[in-house]
């Protein structure tokens, strides 16, 4: 039971070069989600899952799109990639469905730290 | 409007002494509140969590958390520091709003001095 996986862990990127990351979990959660973390800001969400086929936008989308491609995986595709888009990023994934429960834990995998040159 | 504000960017706190790590909400919904920890070049795991029920929540490594609703705070402590729990700690709400989404703050670095 590997978690949440992320792949690259490491990538350089000249300006306008456009990358996709990658995420998979194996826990059979219906909600993901793509965050960045930069220095001071905490983290912020970029888009989520509720479930498989239904994307939405968070406090950061502009300049990325997401693909959810079946329930274990989640991609964040960079078409154009900018200096400000220099960050680590982090998937996560979590277990329940909103129903007017409580929210889920939220399980994070590695991160991939990116640099826009 | 920042929903969730996290007082202190570093704590520096004697290994033994007591760790309090200060987290305030705004909101007009008391939130779901959690606390989260990363360690060095790894992601964030779930330290704990308050939805309902009792306000003074243990969660793992001996940390607590206590939700004080008319401080809208959720404050982190740990009777004792640890080398250990040198790390950067967040906490994060989510608004009721219908959906699963969290708020994060901006994180605050905890040091421990040997």
């Amino acid at each position: 039971n590997a978690g949440v996986t992320q792949t690259p862990k490491f990538q350089v990127l000249k300006t306008g070069q456009s990358m996709t990351l990658q995420c998979a979990q194996d826990m059979n959660h219906n909600s993901m989600y793509w965050y960045r973390q930069d220095p001071g800001m905490g983290l912020r969400l970029i888009y989520y899952s509720a479930s498989e086929g239904t994307t939405d936008k968070g406090e950061v989308p502009n300049g990325y799109n997401v693909s959810r491609l079946n329930k274990r995986e989640f991609s964040l595709r960079l078409e154009s990639a900018a200096p400000s888009q220099t960050s680590v990023y982090f998937c996560a994934s979590s277990g329940v469905v909103w129903r007017l429960v409580s929210p889920d834990t939220q399980y994070f995998g590695p991160g991939t730290r990116l640099t826009v040159l | 409007a920042q929903s969730v504000t996290q007082l202190g960017s570093h704590v520096s706190v004697s290994e033994g002494a007591l760790v309090l790590l200060r987290c305030n909400y705004s909101s007009s919904v008391p939130p779901y509140l959690f606390w989260y920890v990363q360690y060095p070049n790894q992601g964030l795991q779930l330290l704990l969590k308050y939805t309902t029920g009792a306000t003074l929540v243990k969660g793992i490594n001996g940390f607590e958390a206590e939700f004080k609703k008319s401080e809208t705070s959720f404050h982190l402590t740990k009777p004792s520091a640890h080398m250990s729990d040198a790390a950067e700690y967040f906490c994060a709400v989510n608004l009721r709003s219908g959906n699963e989404k969290l708020t994060f703050g901006t994180g605050t670095r905890l040091t421990i001095i040997p």
